[in-house]
């Protein structure tokens, strides 16, 4: 059973441009949620979708961000315009139940740099 | 609101000797407690979890305790290896729909 796939590993983009971070859950699971790393730092939640649903976005910036998960297909983080203070590593978690109870499983991330 | 306060690091010690990571947490309800590794390069791996006051969780020599009186979920393993050099996050999930991190405890293994 194939884990949580993230791809790009690593990603670089200069300021201005566009960064699309795709993740595919893990087989059987419907929710995903995304998380961001800075530097030194531990993960702090960004976003929680289900399926063609936007749950919790709660931990999102307002502006330049966004994300989805279509009915088929990965589910995309997007950051528009990008700057260097996005330069992070972005992980994707998906689990089988929505909740805090359950255990999520990590993707290996996506480590974005903004030049 | 819920959060995670973690012993700062970086910690190292000695191959074979005795590791404690210190865990306490602030939350509504009765929530469910991890604690997670992440390699170097690597994404977070799940190390243990503990869902009710009094459980333990336990893995590959590792151990925690949920204790509810101290709002504690301290991370301990009796004999440490070089393979074990990793950071170390402390978790804490339940009514939120996310979980909430510690920020992460360095840990490195001398031979």
């Amino acid at each position: 059973n194939a884990g949580v796939m993230q791809n790009p590993r690593h990603l670089v983009r200069r300021r201005g441009q566009e960064a699309r971070l795709r993740c595919s859950p893990m087989k059987g699971h419907s929710h995903v949620y995304w998380y961001r790393q800075l530097p030194e730092e531990g993960l702090k939640f960004m976003v929680y979708l289900q399926k063609e649903n936007i749950i919790d976005e709660s931990g999102m910036p307002k502006e330049r961000f966004s994300a989805e998960f279509p009915k088929e297909g990965p589910s995309i983080l997007r950051i528009q315009q990008v700057v260097r203070g996005d330069s992070a590593a972005y992980f994707c978690a998906s689990s089988p139940t929505g909740g805090g109870d359950y255990e999520q499983y990590f993707g290996p991330g996506t480590r974005l740099t903004v030049t | 609101g819920n959060s995670v306060t973690q012993m700062e690091g970086p910690v190292t010690l000695s191959e074979e000797a005795f590791l404690t990571i210190n865990c306490t947490y602030t939350a509504t309800g009765y929530p469910s407690l991890f604690w997670y590794v992440q390699y170097p390069g690597e994404g977070l791996q799940l190390l243990l979890k503990a869902t009710k006051a009094d459980d333990k969780g336990s893995n590959k020599g590792f151990e925690a305790t949920y204790r509810k009186e101290t709002t504690s979920f301290h991370l301990e393993k009796g004999s440490v290896q070089v393979s074990d050099s990793a950071v170390y996050f402390c978790a804490l999930g339940g009514s939120a729909r996310q979980l909430t991190f510690g920020s992460g405890t360095q840990l490195t293994v001398l031979p």
